[in-house]
C-alpha cells in the first residue's frame, strides 16, 4: 500500500499568513493527489485534485503543486474560514490512502 | 444538485452485522464509481471500498476485506455496504463518496455513525 506522510500534524498561524502543508508518498503517484478540507462535524470538501487543479468554487488563495512523491498545499493569505483540518489523498492505486491530516489552528 | 445521503448506522454488538445505504440524486449515478470512507472519532480518513459503475470491479482495504461487502443498485440510485463480524474498532462515521471519473472523491455525504459496543 502507498503510505502518505503529511506534515506538520498541527500548524498555528495568523490571519494573512502564507502557509504550506506537505505530503510525501512512499512511491510515485504521478499527479494523482487531492487535497481536502474538513471542518468539525462536516464532510471533507475537495480543494485541489490532480495535484494542482483547483476545484470549482474554491478560492484562488489555495494552490497545489508537486509530482511524483512530493506535494504541497499552499494557502497564500489565511482567512478566518480556512481554519480546519486538511488531508492529502492518493488515488494512483488501490487501496486509496490518506495522510493523517494537518490541523490548522489560529495563533 | 448532487446529493448523497447515508443511512443505516446505529449501535451493534461485536460480531454483529449491519447494512449501510447511500441514496444518490442529482447526477447520473450509474455512470460513476462509488466509494465508502470512514472516520473513527477524532481520527483521520480511511478509504474502505469502491465499486465501479456496472459493479464489474470492486476493491477493499485490507482492514475490511472478507468482512464488508460493497454493492449498488443503479435502478434505485443506491450504494450499500454490508458489514459483518463487526469489531469495536469499526466504530466510525461512514461516508459514501463519488469518484470523479475514476479520480478523486468530489462529492461526499454527511455520514452515518456506526458504534460497535457491548
Amino acid at each position: 500500500d502507498i503510505q502518505m506522510t503529511q506534515s506538520p500534524s498541527t500548524l498555528s498561524a495568523s490571519i494573512g499568513d502564507r502557509v504550506t502543508i506537505t505530503c510525501r508518498a512512499s512511491q510515485s503517484i504521478n499527479n494523482w493527489l487531492a487535497w481536502y478540507q474538513q471542518k468539525p462535524g462536516k464532510a471533507p470538501k475537495v480543494l485541489i485534485y490532480q495535484a494542482s487543479t483547483l476545484e470549482n468554487g474554491v478560492p484562488s488563495r489555495f494552490s497545489g503543486s508537486g509530482s511524483g512523491t512530493e506535494f504541497t498545499l499552499t494557502i497564500s493569505s489565511l482567512q478566518p474560514d480556512d481554519f480546519a483540518t486538511y488531508y492529502c489523498h492518493q488515488y494512483d492505486s488501490y487501496p486509496y490512502t490518506f495522510g493523517l491530516g494537518t490541523k490548522l489552528e489560529i495563533k | 444538485e448532487v446529493q448523497l445521503v447515508e443511512s443505516g448506522g446505529g449501535l451493534v454488538q461485536p460480531g454483529g452485522s449491519l447494512r449501510l445505504s447511500c441514496a444518490a440524486s442529482g447526477f447520473a449515478f450509474s455512470r460513476f464509481t462509488m466509494n465508502w470512507v470512514r472516520q473513527a472519532p477524532g481520527k483521520g480518513l480511511e478509504w474502505l471500498s469502491c465499486i465501479t459503475s456496472g459493479s464489474g470491479t470492486i476493491y477493499y482495504a485490507d482492514s475490511v476485506r472478507g468482512r464488508f461487502t460493497i454493492s449498488r443498485d443503479n435502478a434505485e440510485n443506491s450504494l450499500y455496504l454490508q458489514m459483518d463480524s463487526l469489531r469495536p474498532e469499526d466504530t466510525a462515521l461512514y461516508y459514501c463518496a463519488r469518484s470523479r471519473l475514476g479520480s478523486d472523491l468530489d462529492y461526499w455525504g454527511q455520514g452515518t455513525l456506526l458504534t460497535v459496543s457491548s
